[in-house]
């Protein structure tokens, strides 16, 4: 079965600190797709980043960054120089293909808080 | 604009009640799921639907129903059954389960 486990609950770190948000999946199929969403305190989860189980390249999107190692199964997410306006819950979640369309599993969510 | 609305933000339910959520979508997807978050739970699974007129149990329905009579809405009904029904309840949708989805603004739900 798959399983997405964010270990880290809570972190708080001061504004324009780095700081690395833990992802651990498992999974029996060979092509799945990992997802990262940002709840900020209104609710709504909103989109970050999409990665197929084919494409290891870590990514870069201005202050966020993405490290995806297969070898772990792990999908960490960093930010540089974090802001206030970072601080809000992220979840890591997990998409298996070969099994069929499967619907989104979330982790429990890491709530960061950015201290200024 | 494009997007899920759901309604109410805010919902307060008596024990024994039965409440319906809703979910609207405008951006022609196929797939609609609904999610329930609990503090400290992350987003769990209640049910979904990959295409009109068919819905397929998540990992916790037991005390909700669903109903896909048209692609744009996929209510969901908190029965008098579910006995810890205080959550928050998000919506989402997508064009298929390994594609991005979008989710609306949630129903924070309490029972009274």
């Amino acid at each position: 079965a798959q399983k997405v486990t964010q270990a880290q609950t809570e972190i708080s770190v001061v504004e324009k600190e780095d700081v690395t948000l833990d992802c651990v999946y498992e999974t029996r199929d060979t092509t799945y797709y990992l997802f990262w969403y940002k709840q900020p305190p209104s609710g709504e989860l909103v989109f970050l980043i999409r990665r197929n189980s084919f494409d290891e390249q870590n990514e870069i999107s201005g202050r966020y960054s993405w490290n995806f190692q297969k070898s772990t199964s792990s999908f960490n997410f960093t930010i540089t120089a974090s802001q206030v306006v970072d601080s809000a819950v992220y979840f890591c979640a997990l998409s298996e293909l070969d099994s069929g369309n499967t619907p989104l599993v979330f982790g429990k969510g890491t709530r960061l808080s950015v201290i200024a | 604009d494009g997007g899920i609305t759901q309604s109410p933000k805010y919902l307060f339910r008596k024990e024994g009640q039965n409440v319906t959520l809703s979910c609207e979508q405008n951006l022609n997807h196929d797939a609609m799921y609904w999610y329930r978050q609990d503090p400290g739970q992350g987003l769990r699974l209640i049910y979904y639907s990959q295409i009109v007129n068919d819905f397929q149990k998540g990992d916790i329905a037991e005390g909700y129903s669903v109903s896909r009579e048209k692609k744009e809405s996929f209510p969901l009904t908190v029965t008098s059954a579910q006995k810890n029904p205080t959550a928050f309840y998000l919506c989402a949708s997508n064009s298929g389960g390994n594609t991005e989805a979008f989710f609306g603004q949630g129903t924070r739900l309490t029972v009274v």
